[in-house]
């Protein structure tokens, strides 16, 4: 059974950069493709971006500047980090695997428990 | 706000047969892009119910149901239980935007 799980500051100055890790058990890093995805208080789940199996990532365009997700497959975990937070990033971050049953359009299979990261000075 | 729309709420007593909507527009459902769902418990991560329109995963109860047509999906939740009370969320991809996208979310309320 695959499972994820979130690690990280709970709080983060603002302009700083919050920093995520995703360690994955149960399954190897260096199959499927791997996501950041998060949910602002009181508001709807948004797709951040992911990593692949072979470290290509592609971001949400409107996070492209301030956002990067990296692989670390010696120790089967993948990280996010976002520049230049500022309160409107503050939300439930979750970790993802992301899944496709043909070339329609990724899924999300495997969830992390979600880690709750305030930007508040 | 998302692209994908979904009722706010629906409700149910238990036993009965509830669907939730999802709306999207020829850039994302419509384009042909595949639609999942998702039931999240306060507090808890979003679970995979439906994947690829009509899939279910192992271990998801068959009283959970997709379809899609055109530019719009939608779930099914028959014989409804207690323990359906949660937000549901639909998923696809919307080519413009170059995002993954999630509905808008509807609250399942069983009376």
């Amino acid at each position: 059974q695959v499972q994820l799980q979130e690690s990280g500051p709970g709080l983060v100055k603002p302009s700083e950069t919050l920093s995520l890790t995703c360690a994955v058990s149960g399954g190897s890093i260096s199959s499927y493709y791997w996501s950041w995805i998060r949910q602002s208080p009181g508001k709807g789940l948004e797709w951040l971006g992911y990593v692949s199996y072979s470290g290509r990532t592609n971001y949400r365009p409107s996070l492209k500047s301030r956002l990067t997700i990296s692989l670390d497959t010696s120790k089967n975990q993948f990280s996010l980090k976002l520049s230049s937070v500022t309160a409107a990033d503050t939300a439930v971050y979750y970790c993802a695997r992301s899944s496709q049953l043909r070339s329609l359009g990724y899924y999300f299979d495997y969830w992390g428990q979600g880690t709750l990261v305030t930007v508040s000075s | 706000q998302s692209v994908v729309t979904q009722p706010p709420s629906v409700s149910g007593s238990p036993g009965q047969r509830v669907t939730i909507s999802c709306t999207g527009s020829s850039s994302n459902i419509g384009a042909g892009y595949d639609v999942h769902w998702y039931q999240k418990l306060p507090g808890t991560a979003p679970k995979l119910l439906i994947y690829a329109n009509i899939s279910r995963p192992s271990g998801v109860p068959d009283r959970f149901s997709g379809s899609k047509s055109g530019t719009s999906a939608s779930l099914a939740i028959t014989g409804l239980q207690a323990e359906d009370e949660a937000d549901y969320y639909c998923q696809s991809y919307d080519r413009s935007l170059s995002v993954y996208v999630f509905g808008t979310g509807t609250k399942v309320t069983v009376l």
